[in-house]
C-alpha cells in the first residue's frame, strides 16, 4: 500500500519568506509526527497529532513554527519567516491508532523528508 | 526521556554478523528500547524493539542485558542494503511514542 508522502521533496526559499510543507500520512493512521533533521544529526522531534489536534507540540523551536491537521489526516507544517537556520530536511511519520491493550506497538512509518534550504 | 550511548561508526564484511551496542544506564523500569535505522536519502524505518526479553524478528534480533542498561542490536547476516545510520532509542509505549533520535551509529558493508 502507499506510505507517508510528503511534497514538496525539495524546497528552496529566501530568507524572510513563508513556506508550507505537506504530509500525507497511511490512510488510517490518527497519529502524525513531524521531525527535523539537520545535516549530521539525528531527527529531532518537533510536534505530534492524534487526530485533529496537536496533542504534543513542545518540539516546536519558536512561534515561527506552526502546524495544522484540520480534518485529521494531511498535515501542514508552516514556517514564518524563514531563516537560514532553518535549513534541514522536515520528515512526517505516522502511526495506527493507540491500541487498547496497555503495552500496544505502534510502528511510526515516515516519509522521505522534504529538504528545506533557506538561502 | 533516559539517554544512549552508540559508537559512531562501525564496520562490517558483507555477509558476516554485526553487533552494534548501545548503552542506557539510565534507563527507567517503563522504557522500552527501540531501533530504527536510516539509510540514505530516505527517512527512519523501525527495525525492532523490546522491554526485556530478547526479541527475533526477520529483520534482527535484540539482546537486552539482564540490568537492562545495555543492548546490542544483532544482524545476522549483513548485506550491503544494511548499511545505514542505526538509532537505539528509549521510550515509554503509553500514548504518544514520540522519538527522541541521538546521533545513532553509521554502519558500512564491506563487499
Amino acid at each position: 500500500g502507499a506510505g507517508v508522502s510528503q511534497t514538496p521533496s525539495n524546497k528552496v526559499t529566501e530568507k524572510g519568506k513563508y513556506v508550507e510543507l505537506r504530509c500525507d500520512p497511511i490512510s488510517g493512521h490518527t497519529a502524525l509526527y513531524w521531525y527535523r533533521q539537520s545535516l549530521g544529526q539525528g531527527p529531532e522531534f518537533l510536534i505530534y497529532f492524534q487526530g485533529t489536534g496537536a496533542a504534543d507540540d513542545s518540539g516546536l523551536p519558536n512561534d515561527r513554527f506552526f502546524a495544522v491537521r484540520p480534518e485529521g489526516s494531511v498535515s501542514t507544517l508552516k514556517i514564518q519567516r524563514t531563516e537560514r537556520g532553518d535549513s534541514a530536511v522536515y520528515l512526517c511519520a505516522s502511526s495506527q491508532p493507540s491500541g487498547r491493550a496497555k503495552h500496544s506497538y505502534n510502528e511510526q512509518f515516515f516519509g522521505p523528508g522534504t529538504r528545506l534550504t533557506v538561502l | 526521556d533516559a539517554k544512549t550511548t552508540q559508537p559512531n561508526s562501525m564496520e562490517s564484511n558483507e555477509e558476516e554478523p554485526v553487533h552494534l551496542p548501545c548503552n542506557h544506564s539510565t534507563i527507567s523500569g517503563t522504557d522500552y528500547i527501540h531501533w530504527y535505522r536510516q539509510l540514505p536519502s530516505q527517512g527512519p524505518e523501525y527495525v525492532i524493539h523490546g522491554l526485556t526479553s530478547n526479541v527475533n524478528n526477520r529483520m534482527a534480533s535484540l539482546a537486552i542485558a539482564e540490568d537492562r542498561k545495555s543492548s546490542t542490536l544483532i544482524l545476522h547476516r549483513a548485506t550491503l542494503r544494511d548499511a545505514a545510520v542505526y538509532y537505539c532509542i528509549l521510550s515509554r509505549l503509553t500514548g504518544a511514542n514520540n522519538l527522541f533520535f541521538g546521533t545513532g551509529t553509521r554502519l558500512t558493508v564491506i563487499p
